[in-house]
């Protein structure tokens, strides 16, 4: 079974530049989520898609971040514009159902570095 | 406010010990916990989970136990392997809020 992809693995831009990562979940996964890890921190949950519904963005800090999964199954991350802070590993993560206590499958990350 | 604790930032064991990694919570609504290993460049994998209705869960080599009255949770790995140097990750849930990480303990098994 194919796990959570995501692209690309890595990405640097400059402040105020746009950045969009991709991420493909676990076939048949219903929730996707975002989360950010900052250096040296636990992942943060940003954003919680049920199908291509928002869950839970109580996080995302809206006002530059957005997130997209048009048809319940990949999904989009964009941030614009981008800040020295938002320098991060970009987490994409699945579950079947997205029930509380469900385990929670990962993908690699993208690796953001914001000059 | 960092609802869930790992005060050790690193540990090192050596192989065929046993490697006891710990972890705090402040949210007494917390009911289930995990853990995950995360190795460079991949993502956090689950390694084992304990409801609060449990002191214990064992899953071979990994136990992890839970102290509800001191909120506090464990994570034992014997015997430890080099295969198991990582960061571990505690992460609790309460009711359907998200799940909240602690900021990991990079554990080292020395050959």
């Amino acid at each position: 079974e194919a796990g959570v992809a995501q692209s690309p693995r890595y990405k640097i831009i400059e402040k105020r530049q746009s950045v969009a990562f991709w991420c493909n979940p676990i076939s048949g996964h219903a929730t996707l989520y975002w989360y950010q890890q900052i250096l040296g921190q636990g992942p943060k949950l940003l954003i919680q898609f049920q199908n291509n519904g928002v869950v839970d963005d109580s996080q995302l800090p809206k006002d530059r971040f957005s997130a997209e999964r048009l048809k319940g199954v990949d999904s989009t991350l964009k941030i614009q514009p981008a800040k020295l802070e938002d320098s991060a590993v970009y987490l994409c993560a699945s579950s079947l159902v997205g029930y509380s206590q469900e385990t929670q499958y990962f993908g690699p990350g993208t690796r953001l570095l914001v000059l | 406010d960092q609802q869930v604790k790992q005060n050790s930032p690193s540990l090192s064991v050596q192989e065929g010990r046993i490697s006891i990694l710990n972890c705090d919570y402040t949210n007494s609504m917390f009911d289930y916990f995990l853990w995950y290993k995360k190795y460079p460049a991949e993502g956090p994998t689950f390694l084992i989970s304990i409801s609060s209705i449990k002191d214990k869960n064992e899953d071979g080599r990994f136990t992890v136990f839970l102290n509800k009255s001191a909120k506090h949770l464990s994570l034992h790995i014997v015997p430890s392997q080099p295969g198991d140097s990582a960061v571990y990750f505690c992460a609790a849930y309460s009711g359907n809020t998200p799940l909240v990480f602690g900021k990991g303990t990079r554990l080292s098994v020395i050959a």
